[in-house]
């Protein structure tokens, strides 16, 4: 069974523009789940989506949204980048149960500059 | 202060030790604690899994909870160097969701052949 992909896995961008980033989860998950990565504050929840519908949302201003289509592939966006938006961008994906349940892709690098 | 602590290293150490990565927290309503490796350019992997105060051992593995102290270890024995990698520590109140499940920054652990 193919893993959770995400794409791209490395960008650049520069401060204002925006960027949009995928997932698509293993087969057969509904449930998708987005993380931010970084070194100072480790992962932390950004939105979780499920049967196309946003079910959790974390901490993070309106700057950052997601979607989930009927499919479960995902997107997040994050529009008016600023420098402190570079991190490690975690996806997963789970089939039901508790968050032990997950299963992250490999994640999409952003460098804002 | 934030919920969950984890010591960043990072930790090295000769091929066959004893490694010992440690988390403190501060929510003692956490029930359900775990323990993931993340390997270089790759997303958290679940390593294990532990529902309230106790050991769990799988292989050279061994997880322990200590909810009098608000204290989580995760052991390695015999280590390998392939087990170097980063070790978060995570633990939630509940199985609802990833929204209810809190992370540590991460142990950078590098084992020395």
């Amino acid at each position: 069974k193919a893993g959770v992909t995400q794409t791209p896995r490395y960008l650049i961008k520069t401060r204002g523009q925006q960027v949009t980033l995928s997932c698509s989860p293993i087969s057969g998950h509904r449930s998708v789940s987005w993380y931010q990565q970084t070194p100072g504050q480790g992962l932390q929840f950004l939105f979780e989506y499920f049967s196309e519908t946003q079910r959790n949302k974390g901490n993070f201003p309106g700057r950052f949204s997601g979607r989930q289509f009927s499919n479960s592939r995902s997107e997040m966006n994050v529009s008016t980048l600023e420098l402190g938006d570079s991190a490690l961008y975690l996806c997963a994906s789970s089939g039901g149960g508790g968050a032990e349940t997950q299963y992250f892709g490999p994640g999409t690098r952003l460098l804002v500059l | 202060q934030k919920e969950v602590e984890q010591d960043p290293g990072p930790l090295s150490v000769p091929e066959g030790a004893i490694v010992s990565l440690n988390c403190t927290y501060s929510n003692s309503a956490f029930q359900y604690f775990m323990w993931y490796r993340q390997y270089s350019r790759k997303g958290p992997e679940l390593l294990m899994y532990t529902y309230s105060s106790g050991n769990k051992e799988d292989g050279r593995f061994t997880a322990q909870v200590d909810k009098s102290s608000k204290y989580i270890s995760l052991f390695i024995r015999d280590s390998q160097p392939s087990d170097s990698a980063t070790y978060l520590c995570a633990m939630s109140l509940d199985q609802t969701g990833a929204n209810n499940l809190f992370f540590g920054t991460g142990t950078r652990l590098t084992v020395i052949p």
